[in-house]
């Protein structure tokens, strides 16, 4: 069985503030996909990122930038300086059978 | 063009009627998933298809009946509809290989409400 958990339901930040999503995830598997999907308030869902469990580099674009420790399950998301268009919910998400965490609201005010 | 497209993106029933919702995928992608997101955000696999036979079946009731006559459509049918299956029902398709498996690319989603 797989297993994603966001334990933050909610974050509220003001503008240009950093934030950082957590993500902790259990699988059996040796081999594995870990992914970001963002859900703007429109409701579409959006792929962010992409990582396999055998790449722990650190990636950056741009704002946004992710930190995967295979040592501690966890696949967390940081976005600097945000703006009050990164307002949505994330969802950190893990493969073969595409299991979703439970998602974490983000609120960034003006 | 549109990659994933899902219709309708509303539907207003009442309880005990029978619905589809029609999804369709242009990316040449092999492998197709229906996806429940409750009124709290949670995002609940139901079914995915891989070329055509089915992969992924959930605890889903009986009445969720997926269809898939080609590799480019999955269509979900309802049967007696309850007020519980009010939600978002997103539509995704994915490259699918054993070690590898490449993002999801949703639909818009289709709002059902059971009235």
């Amino acid at each position: 069985a797989q297993k994603v958990t966001q334990a933050q339901t909610e974050i509220s930040v003001v503008e240009k503030e950093d934030v950082t999503l957590d993500c902790v995830y259990e699988t059996r598997d040796t081999t594995y996909y870990l992914f970001w999907y963002k859900q703007p308030p429109s409701g579409e869902l959006v792929f962010l990122i992409r990582r396999n469990s055998f790449d722990e580099q650190n990636e950056i674009s741009g704002r946004y930038s992710w930190n995967f420790q295979k040592s501690t399950s966890s696949f967390n998301f940081t976005i600097t300086a945000s703006q009050v268009v990164d307002s949505a919910v994330y969802f950190c998400a893990l493969t073969y059978i595409p299991t979703f965490g439970r998602g974490t609201s983000l609120i960034v005010h003006p | 063009d549109t990659a994933v497209s899902q219709t309708p993106k509303y539907l207003v029933t009442q309880m005990g009627n029978d619905k589809s919702i029609k999804c369709e995928q242009n990316l040449g992608h092999d492998t197709m998933y229906w996806y429940k997101q409750d009124s709290k955000k949670f995002l609940k696999i139901m079914f995915s298809y891989n070329n055509k036979e089915l992969i992924i079946n959930e605890t889903v009731p009986n009445r969720f009946s997926p269809k898939s006559p080609d590799k480019a459509h999955l269509n979900l049918h309802i049967n007696s509809l309850e007020l519980g299956d009010s939600a978002v029902y997103f539509c995704a398709s994915s490259h699918y290989l054993q070690g590898n498996n490449s993002p999801l690319h949703f639909g818009n989603g289709t709002r059902l409400t059971v009235t």
